[in-house]
């Protein structure tokens, strides 16, 4: 069945390093790709998305390249801040109308 | 903001009591969704409304689960005779047209003791 893997965390980065947080997933056909960001005690947020392959999806400085030959959506930023600090989902959509998410990459960015 | 919105933000329970949920979504919003997620995991999709219609469901949404849109605008999710692993956070979501786009609510975290 559909799946999405991410890459574990915690992260820790230092204020203005570059980011990257794997996601790869499994799925048949051509799912739509997305990455969403729960900041402390709010809900989920869609931070990008991209809907076909090779598509970049971009937002704040983010960015993730639907990638289907390495199966892959891969988070970066090239400078994080502060505020950049939550939790980030990768996470799929296909026909049936679900999403399936990933377990989430918890980020800490320290001044 | 008009943001899909959840009553109660927190809810304690005993073992065995029924719960019952509601989510307010974006006005307008024709697609509501139901997630559960526990702590370390990313959201389980559980029931999908599009209007009044309830169109899948989880193999998660165990008898003891039933949700409802009834006018097609709020959802309830009630929990019967709740059980300790149902301590998780639930999460509302919507969308208009594109399912693509989902908005979340701040979600309810239930705690079964």
């Amino acid at each position: 069945g559909d799946s999405v893997t991410q890459m574990e965390g915690p992260v820790t980065l230092s204020e203005e390093a570059f980011l990257t947080i794997n996601c790869t997933y499994t799925a048949t056909g051509y799912p739509s790709l997305f990455w969403y960001v729960q900041y402390p005690g709010e809900g989920l947020q869609l931070l990008l998305k991209a809907t076909k392959a090779d598509d970049k999806g971009s937002n704040k400085g983010f960015e993730a390249t639907y990638r289907k030959e390495t199966t892959s959506f891969h988070l970066e930023k090239g400078s994080v801040q502060v505020s950049d600090s939550a939790v980030y989902f990768c996470a799929l959509y296909h026909t049936g109308n679900q999403f399936y998410f990933g377990t989430g990459t918890s980020l800490t960015v320290i001044p | 903001d008009t943001g899909v919105s959840q009553d109660p933000r927190h809810k304690i329970t005993k073992r065995g009591q029924n719960v019952t949920f509601r989510c307010d979504p974006i006005s307008e919003h024709n697609r509501l969704y139901w997630y559960r997620q526990t702590l370390g995991q990313g959201p389980e999709f559980l029931t999908y409304f599009q209007n009044e219609a309830q169109l899948e469901k989880s193999r998660l949404l165990s008898d003891r689960f039933s949700a409802e849109r009834p006018k097609g605008s709020f959802s309830t999710l009630e929990i019967q005779r709740t059980e300790q692993g149902d301590s998780a956070m639930y999460l509302c979501a919507s969308s208009l047209g594109d399912a693509n786009t989902q908005y979340f609510g701040p979600g309810t975290r239930l705690t079964v003791l």
